[in-house]
């Protein structure tokens, strides 16, 4: 079965500073990754998705990921961070599952804190 | 357009009572997907739909949970016999067909369900 590791619960970086949250994931065949953020009282977005081709993925408010498959990686960054990234963001992977549904098993989730 | 939607927003109920989440997805997406999302933790999968049909119920923890969407639109998560254990945020999302390598799943906010 497929499994996601985060292995920072917390991170504080500085406003301005550069970002990476590291995921780990297993699962037998090529992966569908997914990176989401949840900010307080707001549902979860989707910040950028990998699936297939070029390793490097961008996303939306800045972020990119890198899929190392060498590595079982997809480590989320951005080069300079802003207040308003501060929320809870979750690495996933998704995989077909029972029923012939595909379903997204999610990482416990990296709180990100921006100091001043 | 309208995101999914989730009523209510907060549940506080007693152990060993009966609740009813609702869930409306976005309109004339067939897949409908419930997690559960405990304290700390990322979301877990309890059941998917497509349509009106249950295609995927293995994620649901015990024969207390239940879910229904008759119609293939709105959908409605049933707990029988409460237990403080089931105290979560149940998040709904729909996507247009299930399929994740095309598709988005778009989040709605989370129903706050507290055991007393």
């Amino acid at each position: 079965a497929q499994s996601v590791t985060q292995p920072d619960i917390h991170i504080t970086v500085s406003e301005g500073a550069s970002l990476e949250l590291r995921c780990n994931y297993s699962y037998g065949a090529t992966p569908y990754l997914f990176w989401y953020v949840q900010s307080p009282g707001q549902g979860l977005q989707l910040l950028l998705k990998y699936f297939s081709g070029d390793t490097l993925v961008q996303g939306i408010k800045g972020f990119e990921a890198e899929f190392k498959r060498s590595q079982s990686s997809f480590n989320l960054r951005k080069p300079s961070v802003h207040w308003s990234d501060a929320a809870e963001y979750f690495c996933a992977v998704g995989a077909r599952r029972g029923g012939g549904a595909d379903g997204l098993t999610f990482g416990k989730g990296t709180h990100l804190i921006i100091q001043p | 357009g309208a995101g999914v939607s989730q009523t209510p927003s907060n549940k506080v109920t007693e152990k060993g009572k009966y609740v009813e989440l609702r869930c409306d997805p976005i309109s004339g997406h067939t897949a409908l997907y419930w997690y559960r999302q405990s304290l700390g933790q990322g979301p877990e999968f309890l059941i998917y739909f497509q349509g009106t049909g249950a295609a995927d119920d293995s994620g649901l923890p015990n024969d207390r949970f239940f879910a229904v969407r008759p119609e293939g639109s709105v959908s409605t998560l049933k707990i029988q016999r409460t237990e403080r254990g089931d105290s979560a945020v149940y998040l709904c999302a729909s996507s247009p067909t299930g399929a994740l390598r095309t598709d988005t799943q778009y989040f709605g906010p989370g129903t706050r369900l507290t055991v007393l």
